[in-house]
């Protein structure tokens, strides 16, 4: 059974701060990373696919990397606004397998 | 239309009926994948269709769950005999390919409520 774990839970913050969470998967046989975000009401909407150790991406204030070896990804939001309240998923595959993994996300609220 | 689209957004049924739900996904997409999240657990992955191969079911609760692909597009998930446990959003996601690394474009989803 693979486990894919998402730390914090949930997470409170300002407007304006910046924040970091973290998932962590097996280390072993590594093939592939995703990032969703899932804001209430709406499709999960992918953020990121990272497959290469070392692996960082970025998109407007969010950014995310990779450590195969050790095992984690880092999601980084800077500068976090209203509109980055959601749950951030990621998922995890490895080489030869059938399915993602998912976390059970990590629920950003960011208030005024 | 532009995004994978789920039908219906929310249906609410009594223990024992038969529900089926509707995934139309993005056009040209031929990979198909359907999840469920249950109350306080992750995604869980339950079928997934790609081109014209057999789908790989393996994640599938129970043999009331089926679902099938007509033409390698519409996509319809069939829970006979439904059970209270069977409550949760079920979400439908597509991607151009089925290679985990292409990223997965979802529905809404439908939240099924059995009483």
């Amino acid at each position: 059974i693979l486990n894919v774990e998402q730390s914090p839970q949930s997470l409170h913050v300002q407007e304006g701060d910046s924040t970091n969470f973290t998932c962590s998967f097996p280390s072993s046989n590594f093939y592939a990373l995703h990032w969703y975000r899932w804001e209430t009401a709406k499709s999960p909407e992918a953020l990121f696919v990272m497959t290469l150790n070392g692996d960082e991406k970025k998109k407007g204030r969010i950014s995310a990397t990779l450590n195969t070896k050790e095992g984690y990804s880092y999601l980084y939001i800077k500068g976090s606004q209203p509109e980055d309240s959601a749950t951030y998923l990621c998922a995890f595959i490895t080489g030869g397998g059938n399915k993602l993994t998912f976390g059970t996300g990590t629920q950003l609220k960011v208030e005024l | 239309g532009a995004g994978v689209s789920q039908s219906p957004s929310n249906k609410v049924t009594e223990k024992g009926k038969d529900v089926e739900l509707r995934c139309d996904p993005i056009s040209g997409h031929t990979a198909l994948y359907w999840y469920r999240q249950s109350l306080g657990q992750g995604l869980e992955f339950l079928i997934y269709f790609q081109g014209n191969s057999a789908p790989d079911k393996s994640g599938l609760p129970s043999d009331r769950f089926s679902a099938e692909r007509t033409g390698g597009s519409v996509s319809t998930l069939t829970i006979q005999r439904t059970q209270q446990e069977d409550s949760a959003v079920y979400l439908c996601a597509s991607s151009l390919v089925q290679d985990f690394i292409q990223p997965q474009h979802f529905g809404d989803g439908t939240r099924l409520s059995i009483l």
